[in-house]
């Protein structure tokens, strides 16, 4: 079945940098890549997807990237600002009904 | 975006009895919808697929007879923590896609925090 790694598991930024985060998955028949956003003790929100026939999205400070051939997609965020902390999940999909996630980034910016 | 809503948000149970989780699609239908346990700092892991009309579909070393799936009607799954136990302790999610089949955005309840003492 469908493996999402993702990396790093703990980020740590200055408020106004750049963080960003990789996943890979295994299944070359996914194709729909979404990220979530959880704050503590909430849901998980989306925050940005993209879809295998799209290389790079971008939604004001956050952009995603694909690469198909690799199997690898990360999440870019700039101007990084203190509301952005969180833990953020990759996730794929591979066909059939569930998403599966990769194991979370947490993310800390500091004022 | 569509609205999944979950109850309860936080249960505090004994050993041995019984917990029931439910998972509502306040403005949409959902013939489907995922079960997902998060334990504190973890992942979101799949437990089961829910299916309006047909029995669940448990990943892999999921207890099918511990943790009961009823998907009855096409707005609302329940999860049956049967006989929980202090290791079933755990943050519940269900969730939902709008449109059945196919990659889409997925929504989330707000989660039950489950606590067996």
């Amino acid at each position: 079945g469908e493996n999402v790694e993702q990396h790093p598991s703990t980020l740590s930024v200055q408020e106004g940098d750049s963080a960003v985060i990789k996943c890979t998955y295994s299944d070359s028949a996914s194709n729909y890549f979404p990220w979530y956003k959880q704050e503590l003790g909430k849901r998980p929100q989306l925050i940005i997807d993209i879809r295998s026939n799209v290389g790079e999205k971008k939604d004001q400070r956050i952009a995603v990237t694909l690469n198909k051939t690799a199997k690898h997609f990360s999440l870019h965020i700039t101007e990084t600002q203190p509301e952005d902390s969180a833990v953020y999940f990759c996730a794929s999909y591979p066909g059939g009904t569930a998403l599966i996630f990769g194991k979370g980034t947490t993310l800390s910016v500091s004022s | 975006g569509a609205v999944v809503s979950q109850h309860p948000s936080r249960v505090i149970c004994k050993s041995g009895t019984s917990v029931k989780i439910e998972c509502r699609s306040l403005d949409f239908q959902a013939t489907t919808m995922f079960w997902y346990r998060q334990f504190p700092k973890q992942s979101l892991m799949l437990m089961a697929t829910s299916n309006e009309g047909s029995k669940a579909t448990y990943e892999q070393g999921v207890e099918k007879d511990k943790f009961l799936i009823n998907h009855a009607s096409l707005t609302l799954s329940t999860l049956t923590v049967t006989s929980a136990h202090p290791e079933d302790s755990s943050f519940y999610i269900c969730s939902a896609r709008v449109k059945s089949g196919g990659a889409g955005e997925l929504f989330f309840g707000e989660g039950s925090r489950l606590t067996v003492l």
